[in-house]
């Protein structure tokens, strides 16, 4: 069975502060994708990344970054430098590589980023 | 491109009540999700189908609840008779099929739906 657990369930920062939303996973698979969404308030969710788990390297979007860990199975999301817009919801998820499979979502974080 | 479509965007009804939420799919996708979010639960899924065909409806909490998928560009989810607990946002989300795929789900923007 797959499990993600985001064990903050909120996160309150002050602007221009760096924020790091933790994500642990659990699956039986050698190979899977991990994903990180965002919902801000308006509703909808936005898909920010997907990482495949052979590739470990480090990603970095503008002020975004991801850090993959297989041997701890984390994947974490870092926010440098924050900005009230990036106030919002953030689900991390799981899904197998083979074939096609649902996603497992954790329960998320809610980030509120404060002028 | 237009992204998933989902209506009506909001819905309230009373206890008892039939409610059908509406979900267009992007075109070309081959899979169609519907979930549930609750600031209890968080984001179920309900059901999937693949190329209109039902492939899992464990997720789906009774018998009240159903989904179709009449062709590849419009699903529907059913809520008869609705309940207060029935109260969520649901979303219906599509995903493309093949190799380079990577199982990515596009969300529609959800319906809130609010049972009194």
């Amino acid at each position: 069975a797959q499990k993600v657990t985001q064990a903050q369930t909120e996160i309150s920062v002050v602007e221009k502060e760096d924020v790091t939303l933790d994500c642990v996973y659990e699956t039986r698979d050698t190979t899977y994708y991990l994903f990180w969404y965002k919902q801000p308030p308006s509703g909808e969710l936005v898909f920010l990344i997907r990482r495949n788990s052979f590739d470990e390297q480090n990603e970095i979007s503008g002020r975004y970054s991801w850090n993959f860990q297989k041997s701890t199975s984390s994947f974490n999301f870092t926010i440098t430098a924050s900005q009230v817009v990036d106030s919002a919801v953030y689900f991390c998820a799981l899904s197998a590589y083979s074939g096609y499979s649902t996603l497992t979502f954790g329960k998320g974080t809610m980030l509120l980023v404060s002028p | 491109d237009a992204g998933v479509i989902q209506s009506p965007r909001h819905e309230v009804t009373e206890m008892g009540q039939e409610v059908t939420l509406r979900c267009k799919p992007i075109s070309g996708h081959d899979y169609l999700f519907w979930y549930r979010q609750t600031m209890m639960r968080g984001l179920e899924l309900l059901i999937y189908f693949n190329n209109n065909v039902p492939i899992d409806d464990s997720g789906m909490p009774e018998d009240r609840f159903s989904a179709k998928m009449p062709n590849a560009s419009f699903s529907t989810l059913k809520i008869q008779p609705s309940e207060p607990r029935d109260s969520a946002v649901y979303f219906c989300a599509s995903s493309p099929m093949g190799r380079g795929s990577y199982n990515e789900q596009f969300f529609g923007p959800g319906t809130r739906l609010t049972v009194l």
